[in-house]
Order: structure tokens, then C-alpha cells, then sequence
């Protein structure tokens, strides 16, 4: 199994453009999750989704954040238009209903200046 | 909003003692996970302990839940070098799949 799979590992931009960061979860798991890291605020969760359905995006910070999740293997977390405050490293993370434990990915930096 | 809160913020030991770090947390859980992070990577799952379980062993990791003091502690036995990562613990809010997560503590393992 090659995990959860996110993508770039690295993205820099500048202020105002569009990000896309990638999330491919494992096969099989029907919950997904993104959450964001920084120094400042630890982890925090911006939205999970159950086989597709968004359930709770109450952590998404604005309406610059979207995301969705088109079938069971992929998802998208979306910025427009960026800005330098949004800097922070971006995980997906994926797991089954028996709760055996979230996966994460690689996670993805980004920087916006 | 963070619901565990882990001790310390920072560890440092040597080689071969063993470490020690605890969690708390505000509301009623289902159950309490522990994960590591090692630096530039994503976090790692540990061990799962339910509400309904005082103590677990996963290898070198014991982990144990007082629910009546909303609190969790991890201990890792016989450090190695490798074992040097942050460690964070997360909780459920009865009912719900999502995790919070807290500030995690920096553990390092000195040769």
C-alpha cells in the first residue's frame, strides 16, 4: 500500500494566485480528512469528508478555502486567491470506520510571498 | 480550539531512560490516540486506547487513560536516538470521526 498520497510536497506562490494542493487517500477509506499545521496554532482540522460527502468544514478559515472530493480516490483543497498568512503545512490524512487510527500523507509546504 | 493539552512542551534525555509525557483533555471521548511526527513528515499513528481502557501496551509504549481526571500518559521505555520526534495526542468528541489534536511534545533523545 503506498499510503496517503499528496502532492506537491512544496509549493510556493505569490499573494493572489490560486493553490491546488492534492490528496489521494487509501483504498478503502471512506473518511478524509485536511487539516493544516503551523508553529502558532499546532494542527488544525479544515474539513473531513465521509465516502465523498463534506461533513464538517467548520475549521476552514474563510471563503478563499474550498475543497472537495470527487470520488473515493482523490481530493482537492483549494486557496483563492492566496495570501502570506495562509503559509502552513497542509495534511491529508484518511481512515476506516473501526477507527484503527488516522494515515497520514507527506504533507504539502506551502509558501505564499 | 485544542482539547489535549500536552506536558512538557519540550523533553530531553539520554539514551536508554525512559520518557515520560502526558495529555489532557476538556470533554468526554470515545477514545484518545497517540501519534509521532518526525520532523518535515507526517504524523505517524501510535497507539488507540478506548474510554473503556486504563492501560495499553504497544512494544517499548505504554499508554494509559484516567477518564475521571481527563487525562493520558505516554511512556516510551528504553529511548533510542530514533525515538527523537514530537508526540501528540488526539481525542474524539463522542460521536464524532473528527480528531483534535494537541501542540504535541518535542522529545529528544540524546546518544
Amino acid at each position: 500500500d503506498a499510503g496517503v498520497i499528496q502532492s506537491p510536497r512544496h509549493e510556493v506562490t505569490e499573494m493572489g494566485q490560486e493553490v491546488t494542493l492534492r490528496c489521494k487517500p487509501i483504498s478503502g477509506h471512506d473518511y478524509l480528512f485536511w487539516y493544516r499545521q503551523t508553529m502558532m496554532r499546532g494542527l488544525e482540522l479544515l474539513i473531513y469528508f465521509n465516502n465523498n460527502v463534506p461533513i464538517d468544514d467548520s475549521g476552514m478559515p474563510e471563503d478563499r478555502f474550498s475543497a472537495k472530493m470527487p470520488n473515493a480516490s482523490f481530493s482537492t483543497l483549494k486557496i483563492q486567491p492566496s495570501e502570506p498568512r495562509d503559509s502552513a503545512v497542509y495534511f491529508c490524512a484518511s481512515t476506516r470506520p473501526n477507527r484503527a487510527g488516522y494515515t497520514f500523507g507527506s504533507g504539502t509546504r506551502l509558501t505564499v510571498v | 480550539s485544542q482539547q489535549g493539552e500536552e506536558d512538557p512542551q519540550a523533553l530531553s534525555i539520554q539514551e536508554g531512560e525512559n520518557a515520560t509525557m502526558n495529555c489532557s483533555y476538556k470533554t468526554s471521548i470515545n477514545n484518545l490516540q497517540w501519534y509521532r511526527q518526525n520532523s518535515g513528515r507526517g504524523l505517524v499513528h501510535l497507539i488507540l486506547i478506548r474510554s473503556n481502557e486504563r492501560e495499553k501496551h504497544s512494544g517499548r509504549l505504554r499508554v494509559t487513560l484516567d477518564t475521571s481526571k481527563k487525562s493520558s500518559s505516554l511512556l516510551i521505555t528504553a529511548s533510542r536516538a530514533a525515538d527523537t520526534a514530537s508526540y501528540f495526542c488526539a481525542t474524539d468528541r463522542g460521536g464524532s470521526e473528527k480528531l483534535v489534536f494537541g501542540k504535541g511534545t518535542k522529545l529528544t533523545v540524546n546518544p
